[in-house]
C-alpha cells in the first residue's frame, strides 16, 4: 500500500530536549511538507522540500530544522529554541511540478512538559 | 484580508440537510484550490479540487468564482459520516506555487 507513515504517533518529551519525528513516503512524491496544527487553527507551513537535497523555510521555522537526504524521509527535529513546541504536527507530499495536492501522514501529537 | 477565510461555524444539520460552506481568498493570481475534510484529531484529507467549470463528486458539488474570488461547497442529503471539519485550501503565489494556504475550517455536526 502505498501512503506517508509518521511515527510516533503520540511523544512526550521534557523541556531543553531536541525531539526527531519521522516521515516517510512511498508514493515516489517529490515534493515534501512538514505543518504544525494548534487547537482551533488552521495549518501553519514549517518547512518544505521540492527535491532530494534542498528545502527552504514556511512561514514559522524557527526553532525547527529538516534534512532531505533521500526522496522518501523528511524528518523533522523540533529544537530546545522552540519556543511553544506542543502541538500537532503533519507530513505531507506532492507529486510536485504543477500536481500541487498533498497527501497526509496520520500524524505525530508532541507534548512537551 | 486573510489568505483564506472561512466560517467557522459550527454548522448543525439534521440527516437528510442540504449544507453549504463558502470560503473567500485574497490572491486572485491562485490556480489551485481545494476542500479537504479533517475528522477530529485526524489528519486532513483531499475531498475533492475545485474547478472553474464546477465540479460534483456524488453528493458533494464545489464551485468557484474567480471574479469574486470564492469557493463553495454544497453537500446534499448530509449523513452522520459527514461530520467533520471542511477545510478550504488555495495554493500559494509566494515562495513555491505548490505550497498550499490552509482555512482555519468550517465544522459540520449532522445530527440524527
Amino acid at each position: 500500500d502505498g501512503g506517508i507513515t509518521q511515527s510516533p504517533k503520540y511523544l512526550f518529551r521534557k523541556e531543553g530536549q531536541n525531539v526527531t519525528l519521522s516521515c516517510e513516503q512511498n508514493l515516489n512524491h517529490d515534493a515534501m511538507y512538514w505543518y504544525r496544527q494548534d487547537p482551533g487553527q488552521g495549518l501553519r507551513l514549517i518547512y518544505y522540500s521540492q527535491i532530494v537535497n534542498d528545502f527552504q523555510k514556511g512561514d514559522i521555522a524557527e526553532g525547527y530544522s529538516v534534512s532531505r537526504e533521500k526522496k522518501e524521509s523528511f524528518p523533522l527535529t523540533v529544537t530546545s529554541a522552540q519556543k511553544n513546541p506542543t502541538a500537532f504536527y503533519l507530513c505531507a507530499s506532492s507529486g510536485g511540478q504543477g500536481f500541487y495536492e498533498q497527501y497526509f501522514g496520520p500524524g505525530t501529537r508532541l507534548t512537551v512538559t | 484580508r486573510k489568505e483564506v477565510e472561512q466560517d467557522p461555524g459550527p454548522f448543525n444539520v439534521p440527516e437528510g440537510a442540504t449544507v453549504a460552506f463558502n470560503c473567500t481568498y485574497s490572491n486572485s493570481a491562485s490556480q489551485s484550490f481545494f476542500w479537504y475534510r479533517q475528522d477530529c484529531r485526524k489528519e486532513p484529507k483531499l475531498l475533492m479540487s475545485v474547478y472553474s467549470s464546477g465540479n460534483e463528486d456524488g453528493r458533494f458539488t464545489a464551485q468557484l468564482n474567480r471574479a469574486s474570488q470564492y469557493i463553495s461547497l454544497l453537500i446534499r442529503d448530509s449523513k452522520l459520516s459527514d461530520s467533520a471539519t471542511y477545510l478550504c485550501v488555495v495554493n500559494s503565489v509566494k515562495g513555491s506555487q505548490g505550497n498550499l494556504i490552509f482555512g482555519k475550517g468550517t465544522k459540520l455536526s449532522v445530527k440524527p
